[in-house]
């Protein structure tokens, strides 16, 4: 199984800070994906990235995926109370079907 | 926007008792998943399914569980003899393409007791 470490575990910030959480792996991924999720919810997609070094922004969240598609990060600027959430990173397993996901960082982000 | 549906959104049931949990993946997909995630713990991998049979199964996948495609748009997981830790919140998810994004139902609650 290829394992992902997410970093940190937990994150409590104020609204206005930025922020930035690591996903690691000693594994090489194909594609690696973020999700967030909501208590009680499935897990919501918010970007793909594929190649080695590739950044996507989404609004306030840039996304990086690591030279060696090892690793990636998510970087949250000027984070908003809504922006609090379980944020997931998952790797495509080696065969492509399966999603390995991380334990997630739980963020919150207070008033 | 199309999305994956689940029925039903809490599911108790007995120990030792069958389930059936169900799932309308978006219409255009072709791959189809069954992920679990035990509460307080990462979203597992169970199975994968593709042209109407299974294209990789986990070592949770035992022979309890079973899927199913019985119509053009359901697509279901079966737990024959239910066990207490089979409790966990249980998503569907479909994809068009192996390797691209998956998108996740809203899950369905299992209490076995």
């Amino acid at each position: 199984t290829q394992l992902l470490e997410q970093s940190p575990q937990f994150l409590s910030i104020q609204e206005g800070e930025n922020l930035t959480v690591y996903c690691n792996s000693s594994s090489v991924f194909s594609s690696l994906q973020w999700y967030r999720q909501e208590p009680g919810e499935g897990p919501v997609l918010l970007v793909t990235v594929v190649t080695g070094g590739e950044v996507k922004k989404l609004k306030r969240l840039t996304f990086q995926f690591g030279d060696a598609r090892k690793d990636s990060s998510l970087h949250i600027t000027a984070a908003q109370p809504g922006d609090t959430g379980l944020y997931l990173c998952a790797g495509a397993s080696n065969s492509g079907y399966a999603l390995n996901f991380g334990k997630g960082t739980s963020l919150l982000v207070t008033p | 926007e199309p999305e994956v549906t689940q029925t039903p959104s809490h599911q108790v049931t007995q120990m030792g008792q069958e389930v059936i949990l169900r799932c309308v993946p978006i219409s255009n997909h072709l791959y189809f998943y069954w992920y679990r995630q035990i509460l307080g713990q990462k979203v597992e991998f169970l199975v994968s399914f593709y042209n109407n049979e299974i294209s990789e199964k986990s070592e949770i996948f035992d022979d309890q569980f079973s899927v199913e495609r019985p119509d053009g748009s359901n697509f279901t997981l079966k737990i024959r003899s239910t066990k207490l830790e089979d409790s966990a919140m249980y998503f569907c998810a479909s994809s068009t393409d192996v390797n691209t994004e998956a998108f996740f139902g809203q899950g369905t609650r299992l209490t076995v007791v």
